[in-house]
């Protein structure tokens, strides 16, 4: 149980194109999902925490209107990296916690976005 | 200073030996405290949680030492499945129950 997946699991696109991320927890329903960012050598970043039908709350430092964070649903949070460029090329990791446990967090896979 | 700090390695042990980690984090008021394992490109994984009174999982050994605020974390009878970087993460009791990761410690085990 409380598995999480990422998709897609890599992208490579072109500056100046936006890309969408999906997260989705598969067998469990997710109040509270998480965005990291993750750089080579580097520690997992937060970068916004998204409760199911609210405002996503950005860390400090996070363009909001950069990476737009929708959490319509249980099950499904979306992250899109607007107008992307090369310095945003990094690892995307969710998480996703339920309503039950307010410190288990449940990982996706990832996803390695190049931009180019 | 950081949140949450680590050494980052890298440990190069023999299979068989025992490694031990150290962790420290700079607010006092965390409340819970964990250790995950994070393999090359991919997500980080729970390895335990770390509890007041000391905690073992197998070969796995957890301590938390809230005056000194470090936390280790002690591997026994290391296998080459066990090389990975080990990440100290801390939740920082915020009202979103924020997660902190240290950058990790890699650990290379060899034959």
């Amino acid at each position: 149980g409380a598995v999480v997946s990422q998709h897609p699991s890599w992208v490579i696109c072109k500056s100046g194109t936006s890309v969408k991320i999906e997260c989705r927890s598969l067998d469990f329903q997710a109040t509270t999902m998480f965005w990291y960012r993750q750089f080579p050598k580097q520690s997992l970043m937060l970068m916004a925490t998204s409760n199911e039908g609210s405002k996503a709350t950005y860390e400090q430092g996070v363009e909001k209107d950069k990476f737009l964070i929708n959490h319509a649903s249980l099950t499904l949070s979306t992250l899109t990296v607007t107008s992307a460029h090369p310095e945003d090329s990094s690892f995307y990791i969710c998480s996703a916690r339920t309503s039950g446990s307010i410190y288990e967090q449940y990982f996706g896979p990832g996803t390695r976005l190049t931009v180019t | 200073r950081k949140e949450v700090e680590q050494d980052p390695g890298p440990f190069n042990v023999p299979e068989g030996a025992t490694v031990a980690f150290n962790c420290t984090y700079s607010n006092s008021a965390s409340q819970s405290f964990f250790w995950y394992r994070q393999d090359c490109r991919k997500e980080p994984k729970l390895l335990m949680s770390v509890y007041s009174s000391g905690n073992e999982d197998g070969r796995f050994t957890a301590q938390l030492n809230r005056a000194s605020q470090y936390i280790s974390l002690l591997i026994r009878d290391s296998k080459l499945s066990d090389s990975a970087t080990y990440l100290c993460v801390v939740n920082m009791n915020t009202g979103f129950q924020k997660l902190v990761f240290g950058t990790g410690t890699r650990l290379l085990v060899s034959p």
